[in-house]
């Protein structure tokens, strides 16, 4: 099976730098995905990570340590549009498991 | 990116009716689809795994007789939610996956289903 970890809720305030963790165990791994879901909106692709290391795509980057079970998701230059949940999914034989999602909050 | 169109996009049906819901790849073809559902405050729930051309794959718990699932094309799926009841309120969405690309299926926008 899978068990996916992230916290519940995160503050940051506009302008700033946050960092979401989220931890897996799993007892096969293709891939970990990152989703930002606005309330009441379908979730949108942020990022997928395979290998280690740090992807990055514009002010998002995803990284990666398979040995550790570990992933986070850093946002860079918040903006109050990205106040949403941020999913992620660790995708093990053919399907992804989605973690509960860590709600961001972004002040002025 | 590939776009996966659902529809509709909200329903409100009577207690005891059916209700069917589309997931289209509009450009792309999509050789798995996967449903889930969304409870409010919650995280995506896997519901089934739909492969064109077979029987689709549910989740543990999922009643397939109730959550009817058809994979007849490269570009539609359709979720029967059979004999709605009130518990069945929720968020629906799909995700539709081309060939056999580990990244990500691309999400439809959801449908919000409300039973009275």
């Amino acid at each position: 099976g899978q068990n996916i970890d992230q916290p519940t809720e995160m503050t940051a305030t506009e302008g700033a730098i946050v960092q979401i963790n989220c931890t897996y165990q799993t007892s096969g791994f293709n891939g970990l995905f990152w989703y930002q879901q606005h309330a009441g909106e379908a979730p949108t692709f942020l990022s997928y990570n395979v290998l280690d290391g740090l992807e990055e795509k514009g002010r998002f980057s995803s990284f990666l340590s398979r040995s550790k079970g570990y992933s986070y998701l850093l946002l860079k230059e918040l903006h109050m549009k990205d106040s949403a949940s941020y999913l992620c999914a660790v995708k093990g034989a053919g399907k992804s498991t989605f973690g509960d999602g860590t709600t961001l909050t972004v002040k002025p | 990116g590939a776009v996966v169109s659902q529809h509709p996009s909200w329903v409100i049906c009577k207690s005891g009716t059916s209700v069917k819901i589309e997931c289209r790849s509009l450009d792309f073809q999509a050789t798995t689809m996967f449903w889930y559902r969304q409870f409010p405050k919650q995280s995506l729930m896997l519901m089934a795994t739909s492969n064109e051309g077979s029987k689709a794959t549910y989740e543990q718990g999922v009643e397939k007789d109730k959550f009817l699932i058809n994979h007849a094309s490269l570009t539609l799926s359709t979720l029967t939610v059979t004999s709605a009841h009130p518990e069945d309120s929720s968020f629906y969405i799909c995700s539709a996956r081309e060939g056999q690309k580990n990244t990500e299926a691309f999400f439809g926008q959801g449908t919000r289903l409300t039973v009275v």
